[in-house]
């Protein structure tokens, strides 16, 4: 109930194409759904997020899609560059006692080849 | 720049020690919270803390204890380190507001042989 399934585990794609990143939860209680970027060696960041009541959000080359009815949203990635190479997670926040928790999903390892 | 910093990038421990593993952040966060990052696993919840004194058993706390005594700091403890401990383990923080939105340090991959 608290999963958040991600896939797929790795994928390379050539410059300038269009990967694509899906996730899928099984919790209506997730209110808030963020994708975070990790480049080697260093901690995730928060790249982009959206709300359950929006279908897409775009912010410069990364796009989420959600659809609600089939609790899945994936994250695309328009016009990839090898500096978008990294480990891409996605999330789903939920509240607990006043408290907010995120579950992480497993992660995909993205490779932009020049 | 605002930072959450961890105080060893890499540690190497032997099985039975007690290890700490050291996180402060500078944006005068309330919550605080450790993961551990392994392949195929993602980022695991092993405990977190939402004010001074104050800490909350995550998803995997089996085998670790935490501490807060000051805001600005939250340890991790390994009582008795063990070979299935081995990982990166990263630190974040956030405010408590429904704005969500943590900030990372750069994790510590500890190996325990």
């Amino acid at each position: 109930q608290q999963q958040v399934k991600q896939s797929p585990q790795s994928l390379i794609v050539q410059k300038g194409g269009i990967p694509i990143i899906n996730c899928a939860y099984e919790n209506t209680a997730f209110d808030y759904f963020p994708w975070y970027q990790q480049f080697p060696g260093k901690g995730p960041a928060l790249l982009i997020a959206i709300r359950p009541d929006v279908s897409e959000k775009k912010e410069g080359r990364f796009t989420i899609s959600f659809n609600k009815s089939a609790k899945q949203f994936s994250l695309h990635i328009m016009d990839s560059q090898p500096g978008d190479s990294a480990t891409y997670f996605c999330a789903a926040r939920r509240w607990s006692g006043g408290y907010q928790k995120v579950t992480f999903g497993t992660g995909t390892k993205l490779q932009v080849i020049p | 720049d605002v930072k959450v910093t961890q105080s060893s990038r890499y540690l190497v421990k032997r099985t039975g020690e007690k290890v700490f593993l050291e996180c402060v952040q500078d944006m005068d966060h309330e919550n605080m919270f450790w993961y551990r990052q392994d392949p195929g696993l993602g980022l695991r919840l092993i405990y977190f803390s939402y004010d001074v004194k104050m800490k909350e058993k995550g998803d995997i706390p089996e085998g670790y204890s935490v501490s807060r005594e000051k805001k600005e700091r939250f340890s991790l403890i390994l009582e008795s380190a063990s070979t299935n401990q081995t990982s990166m383990y990263l630190c974040a923080s956030s405010l408590p507001t429904r704005k969500i939105g943590y900030t990372f340090g750069s994790g510590t991959r500890l190996t325990v042989v």
